[in-house]
């Protein structure tokens, strides 16, 4: 099974300031077959269902704020919050989806400072 | 508007059975992927199972094989999680999931969400 691990396990950073979230892959998520590399970004609020904010490591889902953004290729990959809102305040999970079982990262929790 | 409601969840001792359901709408329904994904209290996410569009591929965690059946009924729209043997680690929020994307497209991920479903397994 491929293991992704998530760096920090939690941040505080000021209100308009960047966030920056790493994730890492135990094997590369770049499938040969479309050249796309297979993360994905969700973002958790107490209370709510988990919402995707980015897949294939870079596209945005529909509706979500182009201050989110991911990035990356193979086995290292990145989100980024360029000017953190307080709407923002949650727990940011990556997830593999280029085998089964497909596998979330452990979790960053984002708070204001 | 693309609608999944879980059901089936609750209060259930060690070594029990529970069958979870997703009724869905507002979406082709044979046309998806579905997935169970759950959280436990206090942890993060851990993906269950999924389930091709014709069930004819599913996929479970390791934790789960053995115990853990998911299927679905195109006809009624609606996707479950058959679950026994349960154990105090299976307590968590269940949630159905439908991929991004329908079939032909390669690399879809799970993009909408239900609201989940609580399922306490305790003695």
């Amino acid at each position: 099974d491929i293991v992704m691990t998530q760096s920090p396990d939690s941040l505080a950073v000021s209100l308009g300031e960047r966030a920056t979230i790493n994730c890492k892959s135990s094997q590369s998520l770049l499938s040969s077959s479309n050249n796309k590399n297979y993360l994905a970004w969700y973002q958790h609020k107490p209370g709510q269902p988990p919402k995707l904010l980015i897949y294939w490591t870079s596209t945005r889902e529909s509706g979500v704020p182009d201050r989110f953004s991911g990035s990356g290729s193979g086995t290292d990959f990145t989100l980024t919050i360029s000017s953190l809102q307080a709407e923002d305040v949650a727990a940011y999970y990556c997830l593999q989806h280029y085998s089964a079982p497909e596998t979330f990262g452990p979790g960053t929790k984002v708070d204001i400072k | 508007e693309v609608q999944l409601v879980e059901s089936g969840g609750g209060l259930v001792q060690p070594g029990g059975s529970l069958r979870l359901s997703c009724a869905t709408s507002g979406f082709t329904f044979s046309s998806y992927w579905m997935s169970w994904v759950r959280q436990a209290p206090g942890k993060g996410l851990e993906w269950v199972a999924n389930i091709k569009q014709d069930g004819s591929e599913k996929y479970y965690v390791d934790s789960v094989k053995g115990r853990f059946t998911i299927s679905r009924d195109n006809a009624e729209k609606s996707l479950f999680l058959q679950m026994n043997s349960l154990r105090v680690e299976d307590t968590a929020v269940y949630y159905c999931a439908k991929d991004v994307f329908s079939v032909g497209v390669v690399g879809t991920t799970i993009g909408t969400w239900g609201q989940g479903t609580l399922v306490s397994v305790s003695s």
